[in-house]
């Protein structure tokens, strides 16, 4: 069975960084085609993707978001790690981090996701 | 970035109804679209992907179609428990990008 579960601080102050941790079991991120993905979501809004992480250690980012943001992943605790900088009110959102199996970002596997408020 | 473009925004149905929702691509993505059904304060679930194949447990009253640009999802007969926001999402190229949602409400 696939879990995957988020943490990190639910509240940031403005122009801090934000540490998020995606721990997940049922598989291993050093498994060939292995991916993990974190996407968020502003309250009543839409998903949006941020970075994405594969077996081999390549690393995607959103274009918009690219500057701000680093996924990098500790494979023998099944972990993968998101840090946003330089974080803005405009970055409160629920967090998931997400599975997927091939490069086709067919997320099969979602966390519960983390909410995360960005205030002072 | 592929922008994704849903309508409607929301929709109004009755439980046994045929449910049509459409997605939009500003450009071909061939038949890298997947649809996601997301209930409220939860994750989304995978319902289909590569435009018309079904997730395994998903019930067969999900079916999608379309390739290229334009999109949609069904359901063939409404249920209770289809009551929720369905987002089509392009794995063609990334960054992969949503659509902005469709809300499906109890007439």
């Amino acid at each position: 069975q696939v879990t995957l579960k988020e943490s990190g601080p639910a509240l940031v102050k403005p122009t801090q960084t934000l540490t998020l941790t995606c721990t997940f079991s049922g598989f291993s991120l050093s498994t060939s085609g292995m991916r993990v993905s974190f996407i968020r979501q502003p309250p009543g809004k839409a998903l949006e993707w941020l970075a994405r992480i594969d077996w081999d250690d390549d690393k995607f980012y959103s274009t918009s978001l690219k500057t701000r943001l680093s996924i990098s992943k500790v494979t023998s605790k099944n972990q993968v790690v998101l840090t946003m900088t330089n974080m803005d009110p405009v970055d409160t959102a629920t967090y998931y981090c997400a599975r997927h199996t091939n490069a086709y970002y067919q997320f099969d596997s979602w966390g519960q996701g983390t909410l995360v408020s960005v205030s002072s | 970035d592929i922008q994704m473009t849903q309508s409607p925004s929301s929709l109004s149905a009755s439980v046994g109804d045929r449910v049509i929702i459409t997605c939009r691509a500003s450009q071909s993505i061939s038949t890298y679209l997947n649809w996601y059904q997301q209930k409220p304060g939860k994750a989304p679930d995978l319902l289909i992907y590569d435009a018309s194949s079904l997730q395994s447990g998903v019930p067969s009253r999900f079916s999608g179609s379309g390739s290229g640009t334009d999109f949609t999802l069904t359901i063939s007969s409404l249920q209770p428990e289809d009551f929720a926001t369905y987002y089509c999402q392009q794995s063609y190229s990334t960054p992969p990008t949503f659509g902005q949602g469709t809300k499906v409400e109890i007439k």
